[in-house]
């Protein structure tokens, strides 16, 4: 099955800095997305992007679909940016299959 | 956002017991929901792909008869663990998909048998 790598697997990061997590797959996919998952389990749908880029506020997303990846751009990190970033893939079974995560800590 | 709701959120049970856990969209009508489990500090695992009116499409390594889904309507799916054991202990979260394909997902379900 596909395989979907995430890096780094962990950073930390102190208030105000910048930072780039990736995402790889090693087959071609139908959508992709991103998602935050906070202290309490709860995934926050943060991009759809099976293709291109996109930006909402401090956030930014690239997938280069050809080259079977994906970054995601946090800008001016804070605090509550702490969490597990996760990228998910859609086969063409449509089934998401989820990365292996960043966990990010952002310290004050 | 299309919202999904996920109940209960937190359940504690003994062992042999079974715990059936509901998972519903609230705006939007979702033919294809999907069940997720997540051990601590991992990534989600997918467990199966629920279609309304029809079986669920289980993953490898699932056993079907202990993660019975049912997919009775447009906007409800439910996820009942029969029998549960320690080892079920975990965190499981559903998931909706909208007729553009992208995901939604439900606040999760903590699972304890003691």
């Amino acid at each position: 099955g596909i395989q979907v790598e995430q890096s780094p697997p962990d950073l930390i990061l102190q208030e105000g800095a910048n930072s780039t997590l990736r995402c790889n797959f090693s087959d071609s996919v139908n959508n992709l997305q991103w998602f935050h998952q906070n202290p309490w389990g709860q995934l926050i749908n943060l991009f759809y992007i099976p293709s291109g880029t996109k930006q909402n506020g401090r956030l930014s997303a690239t997938t280069v679909a050809t080259e079977r990846y994906s970054l995601l751009y946090i800008s001016s990190s804070q605090t509550t940016d702490s969490g597990v970033y996760f990228c998910a893939v859609q086969t063409g079974t449509y089934k998401y299959i989820f990365g292996t995560g960043t966990r990010l800590k952002v310290l004050a | 956002g299309a919202v999904v709701s996920q109940h209960p959120s937190r359940v504690i049970c003994k062992s042999g017991t079974s715990v059936k856990i509901e998972c519903r969209s609230l705006d939007f009508q979702a033919t294809t929901m999907f069940w997720y489990r997540q051990f601590p500090k991992q990534s989600l695992m997918l467990m199966a792909t629920s279609n309304e009116g029809s079986k669920a499409t289980y993953e490898q390594g699932v056993e079907k008869d202990k993660f019975l889904i049912n997919h009775a309507s447009l906007t409800l799916s439910t996820l009942t663990v029969t029998s549960a054991h320690p080892e079920d202990s975990s965190f499981y979260i559903c998931s909706a998909m909208g007729n553009t394909g992208e995901l939604f997902f439900g606040e999760g379900s903590r699972l304890t048998v003691l």
